[in-house]
């Protein structure tokens, strides 16, 4: 079985500049994550989904973040435009329901110059 | 708000050695608590998952164990092995707003051969 798939792997953009990143979860997964970690840091949880619906998205900056879930499956997570301080490691996850075992993609290492 | 720390920051044993990583956690209500690993540029992977009403759980050369009242859980590795070298994170899920999960900072981890 495939694992959650996210792409890209690694994304160096100056200031400014738009970045999206896409995940796919796994097949049959209802819910799913996007959480930002920093260096030395635990996940911190962005948004989350139940199907296509962002049902916890109290800590998306809605200024410059959005995020959507077209037909329930992938997603994408958008940054416009792009401050230093989003520097970090997007992490995409997924689980059967928000109850269940999380299931982690790779990450996306963002660098903003 | 729920908390959770991790001690120490960072580990260095030499191979074979038993050791615990600590984590605590400021709300006792929790749901269930779970320890993660996480190996440099990827995501994270379950090890262990401990319910509210359990008191330990085991899998291979790893044992958890969790003590509500105090608001504590270790992570004992036994026979440490070069591969055990990753970042362990622990993650409380809480009883109310149980679908939230919050993770620790995490204890880097290096067994030295």
């Amino acid at each position: 079985e495939a694992g959650v798939v996210q792409s890209p792997r690694y994304k160096i953009i100056e200031k400014k500049q738009p970045v999206a990143f896409w995940c796919n979860p796994i097949s049959g997964h209802n819910t799913l994550y996007w959480y930002l970690q920093n260096l030395g840091q635990g996940p911190e949880l962005l948004i989350r989904y139940e199907n296509e619906e962002a049902v916890d998205d109290s800590q998306l900056p809605k200024d410059r973040f959005s995020a959507e879930r077209l037909k329930g499956v992938d997603s994408t997570l958008k940054i416009q435009p792009a401050e230093l301080g989003d520097s970090a490691v997007y992490l995409c996850a997924s689980s059967p329901d928000s109850l269940q075992t999380q299931y982690f993609g790779p990450g996306t290492r963002l660098l903003v110059l | 708000k729920q908390e959770v720390t991790q001690i120490p920051a960072a580990l260095s044993v030499p191979e074979g050695e038993n050791l615990v990583l600590n984590c605590s956690f400021t709300d006792s209500a929790i749901y269930n608590l779970q320890w993660f690993r996480q190996d440099p540029g990827k995501g994270l992977t379950s090890l262990l998952l401990i319910q509210s009403s359990q008191r330990e759980q085991t899998s291979g050369r790893l044992n958890a164990s969790l003590d509500k009242s105090s608001g504590r859980s270790t992570l004992y590795i036994a026979a440490s092995q070069p591969g055990d070298s990753a970042t362990y994170l622990c993650a409380v899920r809480r009883k109310t707003s149980y679908d939230k999960v919050i993770f620790g900072p995490g204890t880097s981890l290096s067994v030295i051969p």
